[in-house]
């Protein structure tokens, strides 16, 4: 069975901190893996895409890798900000399709001052 | 350029009745796809439609059905509405069906059933 397992569920950072959020998956064949910010009450925002054969990638203070090996993928953010409170949502697909997809629980992330 | 539009926003119904909700996906794109988003459940993927076909449906019942018009805006519907109908449902576009192109999200449509 396709999963995506995201951890921690939810994390409590300070302001200018780096934190590391962690996306486990059994998804097969893999096709892609996504990054995705969401903001209470918005709509998710792509923060990265990336395919088998990239191990890393960046959105500004974001950096996500990626072990396709171990089926494991992170999401590091840089000097947090507060507007980086957020769900960070992991999504595998597994198939060229865009149907074809497994979603994570998500990581809530709150950025305190 | 204008992003992915869904409306309405916010609506309340009743148990029983049955709703439409309408999303207009960015200029060019031609693939539209459907989520319910509920605090327990996380997001989980209702269909998606390319060309006016769908494509792929998700784990829903029947209650829930969708279509896609000539110009790529889509509307999704559920009838006989039930209590845990209610959540976030977000309309999400893409230039085609390939997945490894960037999905862009509307704000949803926040349905609550009564």
């Amino acid at each position: 069975k396709n999963q995506v397992e995201q951890s921690p569920q939810s994390l409590i950072i300070l302001e200018g901190k780096n934190c590391t959020l962690q996306c486990n998956y059994t998804v097969s064949p893999f096709s892609n893996l996504r990054w995705y910010k969401q903001d209470t009450g918005r709509g998710p925002v792509s923060l990265t895409i990336m395919t088998f054969s990239e191990n890393t990638k960046s959105n500004g203070r974001y950096t996500a890798t990626l072990d396709a090996d171990t089926k494991q993928s992170s999401l590091h953010i840089t000097a947090s900000q507060l507007s980086d409170s957020a769900s960070y949502i992991c999504v595998v697909s597994y198939n060229t399709n865009a149907g074809k997809s497994t979603f994570g629980d998500g990581t809530t992330l709150t950025v305190k001052p | 350029k204008a992003g992915v539009t869904q409306t309405p926003r916010y609506l309340i119904k009743t148990r029983g009745q049955q709703v439409t909700l309408s999303c207009s996906p960015i200029s060019g794109h031609r693939s539209v796809s459907w989520y319910q988003q509920t605090p327990g459940q996380g997001l989980q993927f209702l269909f998606e439609y390319f060309s006016e076909t769908q494509r792929n449906k998700g784990n829903f019942p029947g209650r829930f059905s969708g279509r896609q018009f000539s110009n790529s805006r889509s509307e999704m519907n559920v009838s006989t509405l039930e209590l845990g109908d209610s959540a976030l449902y977000l309309c999400a576009s893409s230039k085609d069906i390939n997945s490894g192109n960037t999905i862009y999200f509307g704000e949803g449509s926040w349905l609550t059933v009564v």
